[in-house]
């Protein structure tokens, strides 16, 4: 069974910090996808990502295919930024996607 | 470029009913997958769609079915409705299957059971 791991589960910053939240996944995958919703909102895609790194503004997204293991950075964070983000395991051969629990960030002014 | 259109966007219905929920893709992708999203469980993969064909299908009972049109247009249906399907139905397109292909999501329909 594919089990998706995050942490942390809540994490508050001030405005300007650097963030980074991981993720684990235990079995192979097809793509790890890097989600974002905001409260009351959609879900927007972040990354894709099946190795090395991306990055998109502020945001950069890295994974480990030999640890299974990927993280989502944000640099100089803004409250904007409050949302949860949940990473997602693409299934391997089979597609069907695994979520995590996701987290839930929130950054003060 | 229209984004993908989920109706209706809330609903209310009683224990012992059924439900229908659409999904219009974005244009030209063939791929539709359905989530369900709880409090308490999170998002969980329902089906996928792709080219009228359904792929897959995640780990709920047989009272959730889903199709899927020949314009790429998915509809889901829940039958005899109780109070633990109350959640926001989420869809997304890709123009790959949802595994591998970015996902564009819809608003979601919230269903409430009472």
């Amino acid at each position: 069974k594919n089990e998706v791991e995050q942490s942390p589960q809540n994490l508050t910053a001030q405005e300007g910090e650097f963030i980074t939240i991981n993720c684990s996944y235990s079995v192979g995958i097809s793509a790890l996808h890097w989600l974002q919703q905001h409260p009351g909102g959609g879900i927007v895609s972040l990354f894709m990502l099946s190795s090395g790194k991306k990055k998109h503004g502020r945001l950069i997204a890295t994974i480990n295919i030999q640890e299974k293991h990927s993280s989502l950075h944000i640099t100089a964070s803004h409250p904007r930024d409050s949302a949860v983000y949940i990473c997602a395991d693409g299934g391997g051969s089979n597609y069907k996607l695994t979520f995590g629990k996701g987290t839930l960030l929130t950054v003060n002014p | 470029k229209a984004g993908v259109t989920q109706t209706p966007r809330y609903l209310i219905k009683t224990r012992g009913q059924q439900v229908t929920l659409s999904c219009s893709p974005i244009s030209g992708h063939r791929s539709v997958s359905w989530y369900q999203q709880t409090p308490g469980q999170g998002l969980q993969f329902l089906f996928e769609y792709f080219s009228e064909t359904q792929r897959n299908k995640g780990n709920f009972p047989g009272r959730f079915s889903g199709r899927q049109f020949s314009n790429s247009r998915s509809e889901m249906n829940v039958s005899t409705l109780e109070l633990g399907d109350s959640a926001l139905y989420l869809c997304a397109s890709s123009l790959e299957p949802a595994g591998t292909g970015e996902l564009f999501f819809g608003e979601g329909s919230r269903l409430t059971v009472l």
